[in-house]
């Protein structure tokens, strides 16, 4: 089957540095997004990767090993606006979204 | 300004109850999608339509129909609903269908729906 393994919750000091985990098990590969959703919300786009390295935009950073099947989200100089749940999905073989369940980011003063 | 419009935003609905969420699109996207999202799980894939005149089964069609009359309207219809369906709809829509780029989506602010 189709897996999409990421952190259910992680906590974070408001300045600080996350690291948030996605690891993927799917029938091909033809990108991986992550998305960002605050309570209550609509997800809304921050990156995507279809080769491997590093993507950066602004304070977001994504990462993507296709080899290990694994990406991070890098979030630096945390704000309290970033307490929100990030969204990892992959575009399988066939082009769908295969969605994991999100991790809830805690951002403390 | 731009984007997706759903609604209702939140509903009770009786078990046995027919009902229809709304979503309207003003972006002239190609393509637009119905996922459901509940506690713990990933965003799951109803129905989708690649251009107006076409719809696809997703993940989890069962109970659920959709129709795509024109380019801007992606109706979802519960015929008989089940407290099971008691989830939060989202609607999305991208420019592509998924083949060429990013295909990134954009989502509607999403339907709360109970089914007692």
């Amino acid at each position: 089957g189709q897996n999409i393994d990421q952190p259910t919750e992680m906590t974070a000091t408001e300045g600080a540095i996350v690291q948030i985990n996605c690891t993927y098990q799917t029938s091909g590969f033809n990108g991986l997004f992550w998305y960002q959703q605050h309570a209550g919300e609509a997800p809304t786009f921050l990156s995507y990767n279809v080769l491997d390295g590093l993507e950066e935009k602004g304070r977001f950073s994504s990462f993507l090993s296709r080899s290990k099947g694994y990406s991070y989200l890098l979030l630096k100089e945390l704000q309290m606006k970033d307490s929100a749940s990030y969204l990892c999905a992959v575009r399988d073989s066939n082009y769908q979204l295969i969605w994991g369940a999100g991790t809830k980011l805690i951002i403390k003063p | 300004i731009a984007g997706i419009t759903q609604a209702p935003t939140s509903q009770i609905l009786a078990a046995g109850r027919r009902m229809t969420l709304r979503c309207t699109q003003d972006m002239r996207h190609n393509a637009m999608y119905w996922y459901r999202q509940d506690l713990g799980l990933g965003l799951r894939l109803i129905h989708y339509s690649n251009t107006a005149g076409t719809t696809g089964k997703g993940e989890v069609p069962d109970g659920y129909s959709v129709s795509r009359a024109n380019t801007d309207d992606f109706p979802l219809t519960l015929a008989s609903a089940v407290p099971s369906q008691t989830s939060v709809y989202f609607c999305a829509s991208s420019d592509s269908t998924g083949d060429s780029g990013a295909n990134v989506l954009t989502f509607g602010a999403g339907s709360r729906l109970t089914v007692l």
